[in-house]
């Protein structure tokens, strides 16, 4: 397995535009998790689906933010409008069950200039 | 709700030296502990966890961490580091029973000079 794959990996906009993260889960895993990492406030839970279906979305600084996976093998973490705020690593993980602790992939380093 | 304190934001060391990346946690319930290492710019890695019998777990590396309970601290050591161990290590709990999320604490950055 290629592992959980996300795109881009890099993502550089100007405030007020929409920005799309996308992830690609393992196959077989049905957890899915959005964090969003920076320095001052370090790992941070936004959203967790199971089986497709959103869990606990408290995380979720606000509206501007949503996230949406419309079948097993994709998700999209969607923030618009985009601010300077927003800025920082945003991972997503899968997992096939609690015990097993979670995959991550590489990142989305988003940069809102 | 759960929480993890790592008590050191920083830890340099010299090669070939003992490191010990100490965290703490606290929970109302029975809990599963993860180790997590992250590379520079990578995603996070799994290093062990902790689900239940013996409190020494063994992982990747040659890492391992040891669960007590009392003391509810879930420390991780490694008896001879690497210049290659340099990255940032995660410490997590997991509540038994309840939401499958994990509550990650900081970070350690573990700095290993030659």
């Amino acid at each position: 397995d290629a592992g959980v794959i996300q795109s881009p990996r890099h993502e550089v906009t100007e405030m007020g535009q929409e920005v799309t993260l996308r992830c690609k889960p393992i196959s077989g895993h049905d957890y899915l998790f959005w964090y969003r990492q920076t320095m001052m406030r370090g790992l941070e839970l936004l959203i967790y689906f199971n089986n497709n279906v959103p869990i606990d979305d408290s995380g979720m600084p606000e509206d501007r933010f949503s996230a949406k996976m419309p079948n097993a093998s994709f998700s999209t973490l969607k923030i618009q409008p985009s601010e300077p705020r927003d800025s920082a690593v945003y991972f997503c993980a899968s997992t096939d069950g609690p015990f097993n602790g979670y995959t991550f992939g590489s990142g989305t380093r988003l940069t809102v200039v | 709700a759960q929480s993890v304190t790592q008590l050191d934001s920083q830890v340099p060391v010299f090669e070939e030296a003992p490191v010990e990346l100490r965290c703490n946690y606290s929970s109302s319930v029975s809990v599963y502990l993860f180790w997590y290492v992250q590379y520079p710019n990578q995603g996070l890695q799994l290093l062990l966890k902790y689900l239940s019998g013996s409190t020494l777990v063994k992982g990747i590396n040659g890492f391992e961490a040891e669960f007590n309970k009392s003391q509810t601290s879930f420390h991780l050591r490694k008896p001879s580091v690497h210049i290659s161990d340099t990255a940032e290590y995660f410490c997590a709990v997991e509540n038994q029973g309840g939401s499958e999320k994990l509550v990650f604490g900081k970070g350690t950055k573990l700095t290993v000079n030659p």
